[in-house]
């Protein structure tokens, strides 16, 4: 009965490799969000789906590529790896988006990427 | 620039006292503010959150935060700290303005607590 689950949990992978993280969340929320976590924990936001649609997009690389199939599910796919995408990415969901909404986001346990 | 400061990297307390984790923020106008918190090796989990009227909020595992205005302040307190509190505690505000729910996040503050 996880609420919001990411696979896989650890990816290990080399430098130039294509790869995707799935999430999936059960919570019937409309807003999905990726999160990128450094070694310092600094936490930043990637990107934000809400009904399907790309809300959010923060300057990051173009070789991260979100894709929202519905809005229970919000996946990550990374083309040509580099060691600085070594992190753990969170994925994240909540109800609800637009000025009033105040709910809370909940979190995946995060998928740790390590680039060789 | 909006920001979010938790000006302490780590705070240690003994177990059975009183802890206080820091939070401050720039943010205009009246900002929904939240505290999450992270144990090792899992994701955030929301603790509380301030969206209007009493400025103390109760929340999970015996959390509350002071929002003070003034001091544009919202620290996260606890009347007595137990050892399963150490982790990693976040602060996150939301303008109210900000169509895209997008939350401004302080860089986390270690909690140890010592038996």
């Amino acid at each position: 009965d996880t609420a919001v689950s990411q696979t896989p949990k650890y990816l290990v992978t080399q430098m130039g490799n294509d790869k995707s993280i799935k999430c999936e969340q059960n919570l019937g929320h409309d807003t999905m969000y990726w999160y990128k976590q450094d070694s310092k924990k600094f936490l930043k936001i990637m990107f934000s789906y809400n009904n399907k649609e790309l809300i959010i997009n923060e300057t990051v690389p173009n070789r991260f590529s979100p894709k929202s199939p519905d809005k229970a599910h919000l996946n990550l796919h990374i083309n040509s790896l580099e060691l600085g995408d070594s992190a753990v990415y969170f994925c994240a969901s909540s109800q609800g988006q637009g000025g009033t909404s105040n709910q809370p986001q909940h979190f995946g346990d995060g998928t740790r990427l390590s680039i060789l | 620039a909006q920001s979010v400061a938790q000006p302490e990297d780590q705070v240690n307390v003994a177990e059975g006292n009183p802890l206080t984790v820091k939070c401050t923020y720039s943010v205009s106008g009246n900002p929904y503010l939240f505290w999450y918190v992270q144990y090792p090796n899992r994701g955030l989990q929301f603790l509380l959150k301030y969206i209007t009227g009493d400025n103390l909020v109760k929340g999970s595992y015996g959390f509350e935060a002071e929002f003070n205005k003034s001091q544009t302040s919202f620290h996260l307190k606890k009347p007595s700290a137990l050892v399963s509190d150490s982790a990693l505690y976040f602060c996150a505000v939301r303008d109210r303005r900000d169509s895209n729910y997008q939350l401004i996040w302080g860089a986390g503050t270690k909690l140890i607590i010592k038996p």
